[in-house]
């Protein structure tokens, strides 16, 4: 069966301090993946999305960065937080839309 | 750029009642999505509209889309208190990016 795995769910960060967030998803090839972020009573932000091993589209300039160094695998990195990147992550993936978007459970960052 | 609208952000209704939820897209699409979020929680999908027309139901949800008007609604009826959550509409892009946007979220309270 398809499954998607993000770890870590909650994360509290001092400013400044790097991140690394990782989404690995089971049960299918070559998805699209998807970087998402929801601030506090927010909707959902497009951060970064992959068709593809090493392809990385970022949809908001930020001091965020993503890889893809594995079909089913996609990381969220930072080298250094700021108080503004706390939020809810969830990293999703499809393969055309078709059948829907998988959702993570999400990794809950505070950054202090 | 695809954007959507949702409303309202916010509703409030009694324990037996019907209501509607909008949900606007800016640009064409056929492939639209509604997700429920419990606090704290990650998305839950609801409903996949794949086509001008498209009419699914689920209890006492139903989704309906028109791809010419574009313009998603999702309809409750006699709500109970378990449908308190906040609902988002996404629509996802026609490219191979396939990227989904949403829109901003209606938290919805059903009152006894």
């Amino acid at each position: 069966s398809q499954t998607i795995h993000q770890w870590p769910a909650t994360l509290v960060q001092p400013v400044g301090s790097p991140l690394s967030l990782e989404c690995t998803v089971e049960g299918t090839s070559n998805p699209n993946l998807y970087w998402y972020r929801q601030a506090a009573g927010r909707g959902l932000q497009l951060l970064f999305y992959s068709v593809g091993i090493g392809q990385i589209s970022s949809e908001v300039p930020q001091n965020l960065s993503a890889s893809r160094p594995q079909d089913r695998q996609f990381i969220l990195s930072s080298k250094k937080l700021l108080l503004s990147d706390s939020g809810f992550y969830l990293c999703a993936w499809s393969v055309n839309g078709a059948g829907g978007y998988t959702f993570g459970s999400g990794t809950r960052l505070t950054v202090v | 750029e695809l954007k959507v609208e949702q409303n309202p952000l916010f509703l409030s209704m009694q324990e037996g009642k019907n209501y509607t939820i909008y949900c606007n897209y800016s640009t064409t699409s056929d492939r639209l999505y509604w997700y429920r979020q419990d606090p704290g929680k990650s998305l839950e999908s609801l409903f996949v509209l794949l086509s001008n027309g498209a009419v699914k139901q689920e209890g006492r949800l139903m989704a309906s889309l028109d791809t010419k008007a574009r313009l998603s609604t999702l309809h409750i009826t006699a709500a109970v208190h378990d449908l308190s959550a906040t609902y988002f509409c996404a629509v996802s892009t026609m490219d191979s990016s396939y990227k989904l946007i949403f829109g901003s979220g209606t938290r919805l309270l059903v009152r006894p």
